[in-house]
């Protein structure tokens, strides 16, 4: 079964608003958890690092105030995409270390009306 | 930088047909390389790779990395329909004195696509 969980795995929302997605990590504690994004046809983008109990690390060319990210606790992270615009449309994922590699939530689909 | 480059890109095949795919990179501090497949969501971990010259093998697909040469390859002997996806290839390489585990560079992909 899946042992980090993402939700919503799809979501329509007007320009203008916020949107929040959730990753959980099931039956294990995550300390740091990543946020990656997809455009169609492209291949997985890092966009930050999640940290549980201090701030996100983005990567360069991330805007982290149109990307909140809240490490809450040890198994949650949430990734808010503040006044959403149609070109924030996009898959994105979350994941979280394992012994080597990482376990990957489901994914979110975003599109922006 | 880290990166990581797959290649071909594309590919079209029928099916029976055997494929590699390729996979090279250029990384400080290199933990693992892994394999992925997504078929329109989340990837699906195929191979984590560690060692070089250790083959890794589940059913049709084989992997093997080259830690000297810095890639790896992936290989689907008699291809299927359903074999049909991206195939990802990502490295872990951890920053910052060792932390950042998990954190995965990604190369661009390879769409191979199966035919009847």
């Amino acid at each position: 079964g899946a042992v980090v969980s993402q939700h919503p795995s799809r979501v329509i929302c007007k320009s203008g608003t916020s949107v929040k997605i959730e990753c959980r990590s099931l039956d294990f504690q995550a300390t740091t958890m990543f946020w990656y994004r997809q455009f169609p046809k492209q291949s997985l983008m890092l966009m930050a690092t999640s940290n549980e109990g201090s701030k996100a690390t983005y990567e360069q060319g991330v805007e982290k105030d149109k990307f909140l990210i809240n490490h809450a606790s040890l198994t949650l992270s949430t990734l808010t995409v503040t006044s959403a615009h149609p070109e924030d449309s996009s898959f994105y994922i979350c994941s979280a270390p394992r012994n080597l590699g990482a376990f990957f939530g489901q994914g979110t689909r975003l599109t922006v009306v | 930088e880290d990166k990581v480059v797959q290649s071909p890109l594309s590919l079209v095949v029928h099916e029976g047909d055997t494929v590699t795919l390729n996979c090279s990179y250029e990384v400080t501090n290199f933990r693992s390389l892994l394999w992925y497949k997504q078929e329109k969501k989340a990837p699906t971990f195929l191979f984590m790779l560690t060692s070089s010259g250790i083959e890794k093998k589940s059913g049709r697909l084989s992997s093997i990395l080259d830690k000297k040469e810095l890639f790896s390859i992936l290989n689907i002997t008699a291809t299927q329909t359903g074999d049909s996806a991206v195939y990802l290839c990502a490295v872990e390489a951890p920053r910052y004195g060792g932390t950042s585990y998990g954190k995965l560079t990604f190369g661009q992909g390879t769409i191979l696509t199966v035919h009847p």
